[in-house]
């Protein structure tokens, strides 16, 4: 199977202080991963795609300073929220693409909640 | 750009039954892909099927069995024999590949329900 982790599963935060989520491809190398954001009872909507060694691509909206995505190795991606806001509570899932699999592989999701 | 539509917030079937979840997208493009995911309450993805749009028969998985209508831009899912662990969130998807890079286009989810 591929199985994708995700560390913390929930975390709870101030306001103003930076939170790092990591994703981490188990059993395969992922080449890229891809960072989803799911507010309660909506959909996902796809926030950035990490490909590793170089820098994410955003997606239109999505504040580059405030989301960084850091991609070291094929196995693992981060996703720190900078300076965080109780707006930014929301539900974080990360994606990982196996070579030769048509298909994205999701980690668990990380609830996060900014007090 | 594309788009998915899910035009059924909420669906309920009968434990054993068959129930029939609709999509619908929009693109341009000839060659693509399709998912259906399902979103339990541990809210972890699970991929259901997966339609590749050159190909013309429909995909199916055990219970589950899509009714893809390229011309007409539908992909339904299908579900026999209902199971109560089939209850969850249902999400399509579109996956579309621009600039090299791919990107999964997610409909609003069905919410299924399975009555006992």
């Amino acid at each position: 199977g591929a199985v994708v982790s995700q560390h913390p599963s929930w975390v709870i935060c101030k306001s103003g202080t930076s939170v790092k989520i990591e994703c981490r491809s188990l059993d395969f190398q992922a080449t890229t991963m891809f960072w989803y954001r799911q507010f309660p009872k909506q959909s996902l909507m796809l926030m950035a795609t990490s490909n590793e060694g170089s820098k994410a691509t955003y997606e239109q909206g999505v504040e580059k300073d405030k989301f960084l995505i850091n991609h070291a190795s094929l196995t693992l991606s981060t996703l720190t929220v900078t300076s965080a806001h109780p707006e930014d509570s929301s539900f974080y899932i990360c994606s990982a693409r196996r070579p030769s699999y048509n298909e994205q592989f999701f980690g668990p999701g990380t609830r996060l909640t900014v007090l | 750009a594309q788009t998915v539509t899910q035009s059924q917030p909420e669906m309920s079937v009968q434990e054993a039954e068959t129930v029939t979840l609709s999509c619908t997208y929009d693109t341009s493009e000839s060659d693509y892909y399709l998912f259906w995911y399902k979103q339990p309450p541990s809210r972890q993805m699970i991929l259901v099927i997966r339609q590749e749009a050159y190909k013309q028969q429909n995909a199916t998985e055990n219970r589950f069995s899509v009714n893809f209508q390229k011309a007409a831009k539908s992909f339904s899912l299908k579900i026999s024999d209902s199971q109560l662990g089939d209850a969850a969130m249902y999400f399509c998807a579109y996956r579309t590949v621009r600039g090299g890079s791919e990107k999964l286009v997610f409909g609003k989810g069905t919410k299924l329900t399975v009555n006992p």
